[in-house]
């Protein structure tokens, strides 16, 4: 089974539509990210968290919230979808105590397509 | 802000070729670490190298921290189609947070 899972893996929604993607992880670690990815930009930070009561706003958090449920929950939220939103989303998670340097591990992916 | 240029960004060579894909920035990395992302999955983590100057081997795949901490490079040795994949290198650029920042990518593509 997959540490890092995220549901949907794709989906299709129209602007102004209120779209939640999820993630979950089995790995045990206290910090979860929400990343997206365009051609030719690499990835970018959209929020990350270090744990239940700790959230922070990445370099393109506007037109995005973030809710931690639980350790082992991170979800992503566009309240207003609009067409520019379209991208892989990736949501990733990271242990400061096994890893000295950040290094993450990241779920499948989320294909988001505003129309 | 601080930019993580990658270069080629497209690379298609035959089974067996060698190649070197680059990863160079204006600022001092504290840690870059090398992840490949296959078609519908996440990046994986290849490799992190800290120290300048410092290199590292993965099998066929040759990891370089310039002396400056400033560049770093992936040579891959004899690729394989198995290669295929986006190569994203992702530098810390200080200490606390240690927030990543992402390249552009290599795209490679290996034909048989």
């Amino acid at each position: 089974d997959a540490d890092v899972t995220q549901t949907p893996r794709n989906r299709i929604t129209k602007t102004g539509k209120r779209i939640m993607l999820e993630c979950s992880q089995t790995k045990g670690h206290d910090r979860m990210y929400w990343y997206r990815q365009d051609p030719g930009l690499g990835l970018r930070l959209i929020y990350y968290s270090f744990d239940v009561k700790d959230i922070n706003k990445g370099e393109i958090s506007d037109g995005y919230s973030v809710s931690r449920q639980a350790q082992a929950k991170f979800s992503l939220s566009l309240e207003s979808a609009i067409p520019n939103q379209t991208a892989l989303y990736f949501c990733a998670t990271s242990d400061p105590l096994a890893g000295a340097h950040n290094e993450q591990f990241f779920g499948p992916g989320t294909r988001l397509t505003v129309l | 802000t601080q930019l993580l240029e990658q270069s080629p960004q497209f690379l298609s060579i035959q089974e067996g070729e060698n190649l070197t894909v680059y990863c160079n920035s204006s600022s001092v990395f504290s840690s870059l670490q090398w992840y490949r992302q296959e078609p519908g999955e996440g990046p994986v983590l290849l490799v992190t190298v800290v120290t300048g100057g410092e290199v590292k081997k993965l099998k066929r795949l040759t990891f370089q921290f310039g002396d400056a901490r400033k560049d770093s490079s992936l040579h891959i040795t004899a690729a394989q189609p198995g290669d295929t994949g986006l190569y994203l290198c992702a530098g810390i650029f200080r200490t606390g947070f240690q927030k990543l920042v992402f390249g552009t990518g290599t795209r490679l593509l290996v034909s048989p």
